[in-house]
């Protein structure tokens, strides 16, 4: 069985640029959450998605948005780009909406902006 | 809102001896508790969680954690380290019926030495 798959693994982007990353979720799988890893801030919840409608938003300015689609395959945004948002990406999916569910974690995009 | 302390960002253990990575949250309500390990350059891999009933948790690679409602903790313990065990260790917090949105300590770093 396929684990979450993100593309790309890797990205430098310029500031002022915007990005996509792309999420690949587990197949059956209709959850999935997006998380920021930065070595100065840790791990953060951006969002989650499940069955195309947001159910949850971290604390991310508007530059930050995701979305899923029907197949539950999900990207997430970020326009404008900051130094700041030099991060790893992290996206991870569940079988269900529900806070007790494992997820499984995907390897991450690295996201490098200059 | 929850939150997840974890008390040294670095420890370091000789190989055979005992693993302790320390963890206390804050929940308004009974929480449910995680901990995931992240190898270098890869995603998070859940090693046990708690959500409801027996206390001690027996997870995967022969680590366990007991959840004491009345210390607030959920530590992490393995009797005997191994080398491969050296990685970053994340405790989190989520509560129930939240949808998913994970709560990450800042991280212990493990160190195992020969």
């Amino acid at each position: 069985k396929a684990g979450v798959t993100q593309t790309p693994r890797y990205l430098i982007k310029t500031r002022g640029q915007q990005v996509t990353l792309s999420c690949s979720p587990i197949s059956g799988h209709r959850s999935v959450s997006w998380y920021q890893q930065t070595p100065g801030q840790g791990l953060q919840f951006l969002f989650e998605y499940f069955s195309e409608t947001q159910r949850n938003k971290g604390n991310f300015p508007g530059r930050f948005s995701g979305r899923q689609f029907s197949n539950s395959r999900s990207e997430m945004n970020v326009s404008t780009l900051e130094l700041g948002d030099s991060a790893l990406y992290l996206c991870a999916s569940s079988l269900v909406s529900e806070s007790g569910n494992t997820i499984y974690f995907g390897e991450g995009s690295w996201l490098t902006v200059v | 809102a929850q939150s997840v302390t974890q008390l040294g960002s670095h420890v370091s253990v000789s190989e055979g001896a005992l693993v302790l990575l320390r963890c206390n949250y804050s929940s308004s309500v009974p929480p449910y508790l995680f901990w995931y390990v992240q190898y270098p350059n890869q995603g998070l891999q859940l090693l046990l969680k708690y959500t409801t009933g027996a206390t001690l948790v027996k997870g995967i690679n022969g680590f366990e954690a007991e959840f004491k409602k009345s210390e607030t903790s959920f530590h992490l313990t393995k009797p005997s380290a191994h080398m491969s065990d050296a990685a970053e260790y994340f405790c989190a917090v989520s509560l129930p019926n939240s949808g998913y949105a994970l709560n990450f300590g800042k991280g212990t770093s493990l160190l195992v030495t020969p």
